[in-house]
C-alpha cells in the first residue's frame, strides 16, 4: 500500500523560498503510470491545488502560483518535491502531497494523501 | 477557471440518517467531478471519482449522482465517523478546484 510523508521546513521567513518533499513508500514513483500533486489549505479554509508532475516528467501550475512555484521528481530517492519562492504570509497553509490516478476511461483523481504539513509564513 | 459551489455550507444530522451534499460548477464539466471526506486534522479521503464510481474501500452508504453543471453526495445510515467536512472537485480542466466545504455536524 502506497504511503506518502510530506517533511520540510515548517517555519520560512516572508521574501524567502518554501522547500518541502515528499517521500513515497510502498511503491515505486516511476511505475504504474501514476502523477503527483500538491494541494494546500490554510488555516480554517478550503483546499487549493498548486500543481501535478505527470509521469512523463511535465508540469502543469495553478496560474496564480506559475511564477513562484516548481515541482520536481527524483527518481533515485523515489520522492517529488515542492519549491516555492518569494512566500508571503498568505502562503500559510497545511500542504499536503497527493497521489494522481486515472481509470481506463481517462477520470483521475487524487487517490493517495500525505498528512500534511504545517508550514507558516513569519518573521 | 470552474466554480465549484456547495450546498448547503453546513448541516447537521443525527447516526442513522440520510444526508445529500450538492456541489454546482459555474460550467458543464460531464462526469468529471470527485468527493473527499475530510475528518478534522486529518488529510482528505477520495470517497467517489467520475460522479458516481465509488472507490475502492469505501462503505457502500456514499454514492454520487450528477453530470453537466449539478451533482450529489448522497450518504444514507450516517455513522460517527461521517460527521466531517465534504468537498467536490472538477478534473474537467486545470486549474483543478474544489467547492467551499460542506460542514456535517451531530445534531
Amino acid at each position: 500500500q502506497v504511503q506518502l510523508q510530506e517533511s520540510g521546513s515548517g517555519l520560512v521567513k516572508p521574501s524567502q523560498t518554501l522547500s518541502l518533499t515528499c517521500a513515497v513508500s510502498g511503491g515505486s514513483i516511476s511505475g504504474g503510470g501514476y502523477s503527483w500533486s500538491w494541494i494546500r489549505q490554510p488555516p480554517g479554509k478550503g483546499l487549493e491545488w498548486i500543481g501535478f508532475i505527470y509521469h512523463s516528467g511535465s508540469t502543469h501550475y495553478h496560474p496564480s502560483l506559475k511564477s513562484r512555484v516548481s515541482i520536481s521528481v527524483d527518481n533515485s530517492k523515489n520522492q517529488f518535491s515542492l519549491n516555492l519562492s518569494s512566500v508571503t504570509a498568505a502562503d500559510t497553509a497545511v500542504y499536503y502531497c497527493v497521489r494522481v490516478a486515472t481509470d481506463s476511461r481517462s477520470y483521475y483523481f487524487m487517490d493517495v494523501w500525505g498528512k500534511g504539513t504545517t508550514v507558516t509564513v513569519s518573521s | 477557471d470552474i466554480q465549484m459551489t456547495q450546498s448547503p455550507s453546513s448541516l447537521s444530522a443525527s447516526v442513522g440518517d440520510r444526508v445529500t451534499v450538492t456541489c454546482r460548477a459555474s460550467q458543464r464539466i460531464a462526469t468529471y467531478l470527485n468527493w473527499y471526506r475530510q475528518k478534522p486534522g486529518e488529510a482528505p479521503k477520495l470517497l467517489i471519482y467520475a460522479a458516481s464510481s465509488l472507490q475502492s474501500g469505501v462503505p457502500s452508504r456514499f454514492s454520487g449522482s450528477g453530470s453537466g453543471t449539478e451533482f450529489t453526495l448522497t450518504i444514507t445510515s450516517l455513522q460517527p465517523e461521517d460527521f466531517a467536512t465534504y468537498y467536490c472537485q472538477q478534473s474537467y480542466g486545470t486549474p483543478i478546484t474544489f467547492g467551499q466545504g460542506t460542514r456535517l455536524e451531530i445534531k
